[in-house]
């Protein structure tokens, strides 16, 4: 079955440190990637999206994923957290040839001080 | 660009009682939809609008949910009778369904609580 698997639904950082969100996929055909951030009593926030151009996307906030084919993954990393970065993030994927949007169960990012 | 508009924000009933919830999607997107997110968990989709024709509402309860699209722009969402396990936040999004991308687009949501 097509899928998408966010490994940890809880990560927590120092302010500073990097920052690293897993994303892991199943499908047989090329995928459309997402990553999604929700900040408390807001709705979704595309981050960034891979869509078959280069395997390197970086999106808003200084966050960046990259696509790996034979991983079948789409990590999502920033360099240096902020307090500001405390949010859910989700991962998105379209599978199939019905263009279906599969979401990940989320990983909520804390960073302390 | 004006984003997604939806309202109210928060809605607070009784159980039994109806609700209504309003989205305005980004203008020129043909594609509606239409989330429930109960907290702690991702969105799950109730419905999919591809202009004003419904493309995929395989997981909307119909015995007591309904949505609509009538001139295939804004779009309307009730709950008629709500249950407690009804509370969640309730998003709309939108994409421009031309098949050129497919990013959502959401907007800030209505949190209902049913007591």
């Amino acid at each position: 079955a097509q899928s998408v698997t966010q490994l940890g639904s809880h990560v927590s950082v120092s302010e500073g440190a990097l920052v690293l969100l897993r994303c892991n996929y199943s499908s047989s055909v090329p995928p459309y990637l997402f990553w999604y951030v929700q900040y408390p009593n807001q709705g979704l926030q595309l981050l960034l999206k891979y869509t078959s151009a280069a395997t390197l996307v970086k999106g808003i906030n200084g966050f960046e994923a990259e696509f790996k084919k034979s991983e079948t993954s789409f990590h999502l990393t920033k360099p240096s957290a902020h307090m500001s970065d405390a949010a859910e993030y989700f991962c998105a994927v379209i599978l199939g040839n019905n263009r279906k949007l599969i979401w990940g169960l989320g990983t909520s990012l804390a960073v302390n001080p | 660009e004006a984003g997604v508009a939806q309202s109210p924000r928060y809605k607070i009933i009784e159980k039994r009682q109806s609700v209504a919830f309003w989205c305005n999607p980004i203008s020129g997107h043909a594609t509606l939809y239409w989330y429930q997110q109960i907290l702690g968990q991702g969105p799950k989709l109730l419905i999919q609008f591809q202009n004003n024709g419904v493309v995929d509402d395989s997981q909307l309860p119909k015995d007591r949910f309904s949505a609509e699209r009538l001139k295939g722009v804004d779009s309307t969402l009730k709950i008629q009778p709500a249950k407690l396990e009804d509370s969640a936040v309730y998003l709309c999004a939108s994409s421009i369904g031309d098949g050129s991308s497919y990013e959502q687009y959401f907007g800030p949501g209505t949190r209902l609580t049913v007591t």
